[in-house]
C-alpha cells in the first residue's frame, strides 16, 4: 500500500495568515484528494488534485481559499488562505491506488486558528 | 448516485464480547465497500474491503465484514473485542465503473469497556 506523509503534523496559526500543507506519497498515483475533518466527525472532500491541471473543487470550496498544487504524481500541497477560526480542523491527504482498488490516507494535519 | 449509512453514532461493548458496527449502502450498480478505522489523533487506516468474490471478508486486527447484497449491508464484526479497538470506524462505498471518489459514512464511535 502507498505510504503517505504530511507536513506539518499540526500547527497553531493566527487568523488572517495562510498555511501550506504538504503531502508526499512513496509511489506514483493518479488520484490524490484533500479532505477536511472536524474532530470526531466524518470527512468532507475539498478537492481532487489533478497532476498538470487545476484541481477539481467540491461544492462550497473555492480555489482562492484552498489553492492546490500537484506538480508531479507523488506530491501535492494544499494552502489554507486567510484563515479564520472556522478553518480549525484536520486536513487529510488521500490517494486512490488503482492496482489495489483502495483509498489510503495520510496521518493528517491538525490546524488550530486563533 | 452512491450513498452509505452508519445508523449508530456510538457502539458500546464489553471487552471479550463480540462487536458489530453496522453499515448499509446504496449504489446503482455493483459496489466496492470499505472499512476504515481512525484512532485518536491519527489518520484513517484501511481495515478491509469487498471488491468481488467471497462475501465474508477478513481484514486487519481480527476484523471481518460480510457483504449482503439482498440487504445492501456490509457490517463490520469481530468475535472478541479489545479495549484497544476503541476508535472511530468509517464505512465507504464506491460504485464499480463510477467515480473514483468513495462516499464515506458519518462514522461510528466504538467504545470497548474493560
Amino acid at each position: 500500500s502507498a505510504v503517505i506523509s504530511q507536513k506539518p503534523s499540526r500547527d497553531i496559526c493566527q487568523r488572517g495568515t495562510s498555511l501550506t500543507i504538504q503531502c508526499q506519497v512513496d509511489s506514483q498515483v493518479t488520484m490524490m484528494f484533500w479532505y477536511r475533518q472536524q474532530p470526531g466527525q466524518s470527512l468532507t472532500l475539498i478537492a481532487t488534485a489533478n497532476q498538470g491541471s487545476e484541481a477539481t473543487y467540491e461544492s462550497g470550496f473555492v480555489i482562492d481559499k484552498f489553492p492546490i498544487s500537484r506538480p508531479n504524481l507523488t506530491f501535492s500541497t494544499l494552502t489554507v488562505s486567510n484563515m479564520s477560526p472556522e478553518d480549525s480542523s484536520i486536513y487529510l491527504c488521500s490517494v486512490w491506488e488503482t492496482d489495489q482498488e483502495t483509498q489510503y490516507f495520510g496521518p493528517g494535519t491538525r490546524l488550530l486558528v486563533l | 448516485a452512491q450513498s452509505v449509512a452508519q445508523p449508530e453514532d456510538q457502539v458500546n461493548v464489553a471487552e471479550g464480547n463480540p462487536l458489530t458496527v453496522k453499515c448499509t449502502y446504496s449504489v446503482s450498480g455493483n459496489p466496492y465497500l470499505f472499512w476504515y478505522v481512525q484512532y485518536p489523533n491519527r489518520g484513517l487506516q484501511f481495515l478491509l474491503k469487498y471488491i468481488t468474490g467471497d462475501n465474508l471478508v477478513k481484514g486487519s486486527y481480527g476484523f471481518e465484514a460480510e457483504f449482503n447484497k439482498s440487504q445492501t449491508s456490509f457490517h463490520l464484526k469481530k468475535p472478541s473485542a479489545l479495549v484497544s479497538d476503541s476508535a472511530l470506524y468509517f464505512c465507504a462505498v464506491r460504485e464499480k465503473g463510477g467515480s473514483y471518489i468513495p462516499t464515506f459514512g458519518r462514522g461510528t464511535s466504538l467504545i470497548v469497556h474493560p
